[in-house]
């Protein structure tokens, strides 16, 4: 059970925008901590997509935006393309556990 | 173009010490930034292992602690993983990344698989 609480799938066809969603608590987003997100294609390492929230590293498209409210984060997906479809994970910081913690992981599906 | 690559034993014996090496290029540890180890079994998601900065001060996640070191070599650009006493739910790919103070990992290593077995 991950202290970050994503959907394990969505789903969505090309063109269209979908949502991600990261429930925390009061000890890790709601505490302020920023949350970051990553994406992970079939058999390769995460890459960072989201970083404090809401940023994007260079060379990310800007299809990919993050916001936070409360205790829970979000990441938004616009324009879904076929090379989207991956495993995304958002990341933030316990600060009653002690430690940077993952989301359980979304599996995005592009129909 | 900062670099990782992971590399070490990719079968370990259970009970043995899994230990494993990121070696840095296209980046100076000795420059900043905190580096981390962060593994994913099979088929499951990420899990954050722990980190260490240039200067050697270290931050382990409390469920691994007692099993864990993580060391830097800043002559040799490179830092280590060290997990004793492993066992089968230790095995899963191990991944290296260079860490921001804020947390998040903008660089990754490929990754490498660790299987325990006798």
């Amino acid at each position: 059970q991950s202290v970050l609480t994503q959907p394990p799938s969505v789903s969505g066809a090309p063109g269209q925008r979908v949502t991600i969603s990261c429930t925390g608590s009061s000890s890790n987003i709601g505490a302020g901590y920023g949350v970051h997100w990553y994406q992970q294609l079939p058999g390769t390492a995460p890459k960072l997509l989201i970083y404090v929230t809401s940023s994007r590293p260079s060379g990310v498209p800007d299809r990919f935006s993050g916001s936070k409210s409360g205790t829970s984060a979000s990441l938004a997906i616009s324009s879904l393309q076929a090379e989207d479809e991956a495993d995304y994970y958002c990341q933030s910081y316990d600060s009653s556990l002690s430690e940077w913690v993952f989301g359980g992981g979304t599996k995005l599906t592009v129909l | 173009q900062v670099q990782l690559h992971e590399s070490g034993p990719g079968l370990v014996k259970p009970s043995d010490t899994l230990s494993l090496t990121c070696a840095v290029s296209g980046y100076s540890i000795s420059s900043g930034y905190y580096w981390g180890w962060i593994r994913q079994p099979p088929g499951k998601g990420l899990e954050w292992i722990g980190n260490v900065f240039h200067s050697g001060k270290t931050y382990y996640n409390p469920s691994l602690k007692s099993r864990v070191t993580i060391s830097v070599d800043t002559s040799k650009n490179q830092f280590s993983l060290k997990l004793s006493d492993v066992t089968a739910a230790d095995a899963a790919v191990y991944y290296c990344a260079r860490v921001d103070n804020s947390g998040y990992s903008d660089y990754w290593g490929q990754g490498i698989l660790v299987t325990v077995s006798s």
